[in-house]
């Protein structure tokens, strides 16, 4: 068990709607990252969070945004779904920046079916 | 443009014996290394990492090593268990740049009791 939890495990929705998905980083830890791992593309980073802000964009469509709260749960809001958009989305935590500390720790993972 | 290169899909071994999982780099600017397990519907697991100022870290069954001119790096686990099987994901960052992590595309690593 990493510490990080995500909700929901699973999640079926059709095309064109919105879903969110949550992730609770370890106890301490400031920084969040979200990723998607698809069949054919692996593990791609989305976006970073550092203490309620954004620090680092990666291949994010414009179509998804996220959040981090006062907290330090994150919400990664995904919107307009196209069946691409399956795959399964990870957060991970770490502990922060300039710590020297570079180790993510991955949750579970929510599973993302567009029919 | 993959960064970060893991060009055997799978590899199996006998229980026991080493397991070498390779990895290889394009970016020169990548300054830390680390390895990940991944079980079937469970998240990654960091294993082992390296910093680009050693050539060598060690924990208990496994040791990654660098080779900074090379642009590789390789996982050694020794000796091997079934538990082991599992896929196994390189990744690397700058230090720089938040730590975002890139990822190879994995090695499926089969320990055969």
């Amino acid at each position: 068990d990493s510490g990080v939890t995500q909700t929901p495990k699973h999640l079926i929705t059709a095309t064109g709607q919105r879903v969110t998905l949550r992730c609770s980083p370890r106890s301490g830890d400031l920084s969040v990252y979200w990723y998607q791992q698809s069949l054919d593309q692996g593990l791609q980073f989305l976006i970073q969070y550092y203490n309620g802000e954004e620090r680092a964009k990666g291949n994010i469509l414009e179509r998804f945004s996220a959040q981090q709260f006062p907290d330090l749960h994150s919400e990664l809001n995904l919107s307009s779904l196209e069946l691409g958009d399956s795959a399964l989305y990870f957060c991970a935590s770490s502990v922060g920046m300039g710590t020297g500390l570079y180790e993510q720790y991955f949750g579970p993972g929510t599973r993302l079916t567009v029919t | 443009d993959q960064q970060v290169k893991q060009n055997s899909p799978s590899l199996s071994v006998q229980e026991g014996r080493i397991s070498i999982l390779n990895c290889d780099y394009t970016n020169s600017m990548f300054d830390y290394f680390l390895w990940y397990k991944k079980y079937p519907a469970e998240g990654p697991t960091f294993l082992i990492s390296i910093s680009s100022i050693k050539d060598k870290n060690e924990d208990g069954r496994f040791t990654v090593f660098l080779n900074k001119s090379a642009k590789h790096l390789s996982l050694h686990i020794v000796p091997s268990q079934p538990g082991d099987s599992a896929v196994y994901f390189c990744a690397a960052l700058r230090e720089t740049s938040g730590s975002r992590l890139t990822f190879g595309e994995g090695t499926q690593l089969t320990v055969n009791p």
